[in-house]
């Protein structure tokens, strides 16, 4: 089956520049979720999207931004990059069908 | 709002031994609860979920969990640890479809020969 895709799985930035993650849902799937993971910490909510429109904010920064396609896929902008923004950043989709959220490997950010 | 607890940062159960691993809930409505599991630097796998029904929910791998509402509780348990076990243990709660996911602090599970 086909699960949530996230590009890149790696990447690595230096302070002040900026990344852009992206997330592709399970087909069919209308809402994405984005958590931030830091180092030995557990997943944090940062911001979802259904249907295209911002639903919940969570501990999102100010430096980062994000949004949802008309494909439904979302990418995630962070700009002026901290070292502390190192983590691994999960998207996760679901639809009314699906209680649970679908959570995809995650791209692990590195700052320098 | 929403919270999870999660008791024991780490927790280490021989080889074939049972696995009990503990979660206590806040939620201000009905909860859907979850556990994860994740294996060093991989994802997180859903293992089992309790929307509504029966309070006895059985998940992949052996694992399972009791909803219990007059305790707040949501214990993970598995009668005969193996070794593949071994990763970290996420309780995750969430007050209904579309919501955001809250998780627990995780526990991880040291299995010894």
């Amino acid at each position: 089956a086909a699960g949530v895709i996230q590009s890149p799985r790696h990447l690595i930035k230096e302070k002040r520049e900026t990344a852009t993650l992206k997330c592709y849902p399970i087909p069919r799937h209308d809402t994405v979720y984005w958590y931030q993971q830091g180092p030995g910490q557990d997943p944090q909510f940062l911001i979802s999207f259904y249907e295209k429109m911002q639903s919940d904010k969570g501990s999102i920064p100010d430096r980062f931004s994000a949004q949802q396609f008309s494909d439904y896929h979302s990418e995630l902008n962070m700009s002026s990059l901290e070292l502390g923004d190192s983590a691994l950043y999960f998207c996760a989709s679901s639809n009314k069908r699906a209680y649970e959220q679908y959570f995809g490997p995650g791209t692990r950010l590195t700052v320098t | 709002a929403q919270s999870v607890t999660q008791l024991g940062s780490h927790v280490s159960v021989s080889e074939g031994a049972l696995v009990l691993l503990r979660c206590n809930y806040s939620s201000s409505v009905p909860p859907y609860l979850f556990w994860y599991v994740q294996y060093p630097n991989q994802g997180l796998q859903l293992l089992l979920k309790y929307t509504t029904g029966a309070t006895l929910v059985k998940g992949i791998n052996g694992f399972e969990a009791e909803f219990k509402k007059s305790e707040t509780s949501f214990h993970l348990t598995k009668p005969s640890a193996h070794m593949s076990d071994a990763a970290e243990y996420f309780c995750a709660v969430s007050e209904g479809g579309y919501q955001k996911v809250t998780f627990g602090t995780g526990t991880k599970l040291q299995v010894i020969p």
